[in-house]
């Protein structure tokens, strides 16, 4: 059974600092990694991908992907409140298909 | 940019009734998705289908059924609602053979089953 695993959290971070969401998966032929962000009563958004081992950047938001430990995490520098929501880990597997990770809360306290 | 619609924001319905959920993409993907998403199980695979007249069964298929007659629409129906089906739907699409597998989803459904 191929797996994506997340803590649920929730994580509380401090408005301005680094908030840092982890995220582990069990198929080794994974080749695209997808981070969510949802709001409570919304629907995902994709707001960051990445393919290749390294960081990718965009805005306050970085993405590292580490293939040999399968392992992919998500940055968000200079937290702000409306960071808060519920970030969602997703894997690409070998049918067009993702596996989702059930969804870390993060609440940055002002 | 990428639209996914569905077709209520929220909807009450009786046990046994007959429901169908409607998705519609402009954006000429092939592949489509339903999703259910309820509190602590996260995202769950109800059915998918790559091409107009394709479906394919995900993890939860059961008390379920779609329907994929244009390339545009997804709809799935619940043949004879239950309780246990109140949840949020999720409809997604995504382009195949572009090398990467991003979804884009709709505004979600919340259906009530009393």
């Amino acid at each position: 059974q191929k797996e994506v695993e997340q803590n649920s959290g929730p994580l509380s971070v401090p408005e301005g600092a680094i908030a840092s969401l982890n995220c582990t998966y069990s198929d080794r032929g994974s080749q695209s990694f997808f981070w969510y962000r949802q709001y409570s009563g919304k629907s995902p958004e994709l707001i960051m991908s990445i393919y290749s081992n390294g960081d990718k950047e965009d805005g306050r938001f970085t993405a590292q992907l580490n293939k040999a430990s399968q392992y992919v995490s998500l940055l968000i520098r200079d937290s702000q409140p409306s960071d808060s929501a519920t970030y969602l880990c997703a894997v690409s597997d070998s049918n067009y298909q993702l596996i989702w990770g059930a969804g870390t809360k993060l609440i940055i306290k002002p | 940019d990428v639209k996914v619609t569905q077709s209520s924001r929220y909807l009450v319905k009786r046990t046994g009734e007959k429901v169908f959920l409607e998705c519609v993409q402009d954006m000429d993907h092939e592949n489509m998705f339903w999703y259910r998403q309820d509190p602590g199980l996260g995202l769950r695979l109800i059915y998918f289908s790559y091409d107009v007249k394709m479906k394919e069964k995900g993890d939860i298929p059961e008390g379920y059924s779609v329907s994929r007659e244009k390339k545009e629409r997804f709809s799935l129906i619940l043949e004879s609602a239950s309780t246990n089906q109140t949840s949020m739907y999720l409809c997604a699409s995504s382009p195949r053979g572009s090398g990467s597998d991003e979804q884009f989803f709709g505004p979600g459904t919340r259906l009530t089953v009393l």
